[in-house]
């Protein structure tokens, strides 16, 4: 059972508004991930980390920024939101296992922006 | 960027029946994961496949890390409703990048009764 938390679970904000997407995992993962999905569709990464004080820029271009301070922590933050951030926000982690490759998702935010 | 080029993209089935869905790139990849997602949460992680050739069950569920290294395949034995959702395949090679993967579209398996 893979333990990773997302909150909040859904968010509706008006456009210019800062916000933060928090993500959090128990597991002493050292890698954790980013990605952007809009319902139903395919998974694009938008930000990774390999540890703490360690992170990138994905294959998806986003506005959004991460930090990594703590081993466990990686909040992903948009500094003014607008409609065309409107997605579904998937955190992942990583650890030893297959290598570092098998990724463990939290429940994901889904992010309105009106 | 790479692709992963899932197919079908979606399949409607009766209660019971079996289920073949695939995952083909043209590139090598040197792990293929397969995952499931239900609506409103994210992917949950089935099979992960290291080696070609490889034949791995979780349950009902097999998959399949093709010879070629370039296509990998999940079969569902005996669909159940709890089965529906969406299936994922991703991969990861030296042109995504160390523990990076690329996934699929996803394939809609939904199950009348």
């Amino acid at each position: 059972e893979a333990d990773i938390y997302q909150t909040p679970r859904y968010l509706v904000i008006g456009t210019g508004k800062k916000i933060t997407l928090e993500c959090s995992q128990t597991m002493g993962h050292d890698k954790m991930y980013w990605y952007q999905q809009d319902p139903g569709m395919e998974l694009h990464l938008i930000h990774y980390s390999y540890g703490v004080n360690s992170t990138e820029k994905g294959d998806l271009s986003s506005e959004s920024t991460v930090s990594r301070i703590r081993t466990e922590h990686f909040p992903l933050t948009l500094e003014s939101a607008r409609p065309s951030h409107t997605s579904q926000y998937l955190c992942a982690s990583s650890g030893v296992g297959g290598g570092g490759n098998e990724q463990y998702f939290g429940p994901g935010t889904r992010l309105t922006v009106t | 960027g790479q692709q992963l080029n899932q197919s079908p993209q979606s399949m409607f089935i009766q209660e019971g029946e079996d289920v073949s869905m695939n995952c083909t790139s043209s590139s090598i990849f040197n792990t293929w994961l397969w995952y499931k997602q239900d609506p409103g949460e994210g992917p949950v992680l089935l099979i992960a496949l290291y080696k070609a050739g490889e034949l791995t069950s979780n349950g009902r569920l097999t998959a399949q890390f093709g010879t070629t290294r370039k296509d990998s395949f999940l079969n569902i034995s005996a669909s159940i409703p709890s089965d529906v959702g969406i299936y994922f395949c991703a991969g990861q090679n030296w042109i995504q990048g160390a523990q990076k993967l690329v996934f699929g579209q996803g394939t809609r398996l939904t199950i009348n009764p």
